[in-house]
């Protein structure tokens, strides 16, 4: 069955340290997103995708970057990270059509401490 | 600047009972709408998907609608059981199909036995 995986699922790192964090979907779509979800802000975009070598910024995309290399892997890197970025990483895919296709599925997170 | 938001934020009910979710947003341009269930540390599953232009979608005990023009959509659940205790989260895409989903903070809800 298709599916999107992400890895690690629990991570812990200091402050100044780069973290990536891996998202990779079997579904062959070409939208993909990363979302950062914290209590009492809800979950927010971070950076999107609509296909390889397009990159988007989101909302809250200060002191991240992605990269798309291929249509199945967008990883999430933090350049410097910082305590504010601890968070629950959830990312998320979308076939890029009209119709029924363009339902968004979601990875199980990533818990990232940052200390 | 589109917002979403869910009420009640909190919701207990006894088992058995029929009950409703709501979500509101504050610009009618919407593609469509997506709620969504996530359990305790888990990631998030896709219920429904209502496209801007149906008014209703159904999934067994759950019915979610639509009013594009007033803003608001309802997730209906009949006859709930513990199991369905979790929180219900409501999310819009923008303009096309594809975009990327804005999110109201959810209602967390508690069935009991």
């Amino acid at each position: 069955d298709a599916e999107i995986t992400q890895s690690p699922r629990h991570k812990i790192t200091e402050t100044g340290r780069q973290v990536t964090l891996a998202c990779h979907q079997t579904w062959n779509h070409n939208n993909m997103f990363w979302y950062r979800q914290d209590l009492g802000h809800g979950l927010r975009l971070i950076h999107y995708s609509y296909g390889v070598q397009d990159t988007n910024k989101g909302e809250v995309s200060d002191g991240y970057s992605v990269s798309r290399s291929n249509t199945e892997d967008l990883p999430l890197t933090l350049e410097s990270a910082a305590s504010s970025q601890t968070s629950v990483y959830f990312c998320a895919s979308s076939a890029y059509s009209g119709g029924p296709y363009n339902e968004q599925f979601f990875g199980p997170g990533t818990r990232l401490t940052v200390l | 600047k589109q917002e979403v938001t869910q009420i009640p934020a909190a919701l207990s009910v006894p088992e058995g009972e029929n009950l409703v979710l709501n979500c509101s947003f504050t610009d009618s341009a919407i593609y469509n709408l997506q709620w969504f269930r996530q359990d305790p540390g888990k990631g998030l599953t896709s219920l429904l998907l209502i496209q801007s232009s149906q008014r209703e979608q159904t999934s067994g005990r759950l019915n979610a609608s639509l009013d594009k023009s007033s803003g608001r959509s309802t997730l209906y659940i009949a006859a709930s059981q513990p199991g369905d205790s979790a929180t219900y989260l409501c999310a819009v895409t923008l303009n096309q199909a594809g975009t990327a989903l804005i999110f109201g903070k959810g209602t967390t809800l508690s069935v009991s036995s």
